[in-house]
């Protein structure tokens, strides 16, 4: 079954410096999310492509995150420089459709910053 | 915010059905009840939506009540491999909207 993949699984890293992180989503999903999930919490959308295009940055804190999708299919995010604050699981998915409720996550990246 | 009221835990017998509530009396008229479901350091899973009729799949099945202001996700036989948090979404179709996570039901399943 095809899956989402994300690297790497766990990072641990001083405040200050930069992080980041890859997701390959399942072949032919044109959406892909990066979301955040602190412990004790749901996920929070960070940042919304269709293709290569950006649809939904809201919730991004953009003096520190960035993140791209150039060839429409994998993606990175990145953060720097990187604050004791952004310790969480930074989780990946995507979707066939645009605007369909049925996403594929992966298994997360855990970040740890020190 | 998440548009759903969900117990923060419940617990289960092993082989007996979980049923977990799920308050969105909020809902409109064009937005689903979404299901899924995370086990512990895994990514979330999703399980099942529905508009107005009840929906069944190999995983579970979720009763919407006829004014669509609640809904309850059932799994028939409950296992070990069911204990998760368990998330309940309501969002559009079609559309950018994107899918709120609350904090969800932690479903422990015991022996």
């Amino acid at each position: 079954e095809a899956e989402v993949a994300q690297s790497p699984r766990y990072k641990i890293t001083e405040k200050s410096q930069a992080v980041a992180f890859w997701c390959d989503p399942i072949s032919g999903h044109a959406t892909l999310y990066w979301y955040r999930q602190i412990l004790g919490q749901g996920p929070e959308l960070l940042v919304q492509f269709q293709d290569e295009s950006v649809v939904d940055d809201s919730q991004l804190p953009k003096d520190r995150f960035s993140a791209e999708r150039l060839k429409g299919v994998d993606s990175t995010l990145k953060i720097q420089p990187a604050e004791l604050g952004d310790s969480a699981m930074y989780l990946c998915a995507s979707s066939l459709l645009w605007g369909t409720g049925e996403l594929f996550f992966g298994e997360g990246s855990r970040l740890t910053v020190l | 915010d998440a548009k759903t009221t969900q117990p923060p835990s419940m617990d289960c017998a092993e082989g007996r059905a979980a049923n977990l509530p799920c308050n969105h009396s909020t809902i409109s008229g064009n937005e689903y009840v979404y299901w899924y479901r995370q086990i512990h350091s895994q990514g979330p899973q999703y399980i099942i939506h529905g508009l107005k009729n009840n929906e069944t799949n190999e995983m579970a099945s979720l009763i919407i009540t006829e004014d669509r202001k609640s809904s309850t996700l059932i799994l028939p036989h409950a296992t070990l491999r069911d204990t998760a948090v368990y998330y309940c979404i309501v969002s559009s179709q079609g559309g950018s909207e994107k899918l709120v996570f609350g904090k969800g039901t932690k479903l422990t399943v015991n022996p």
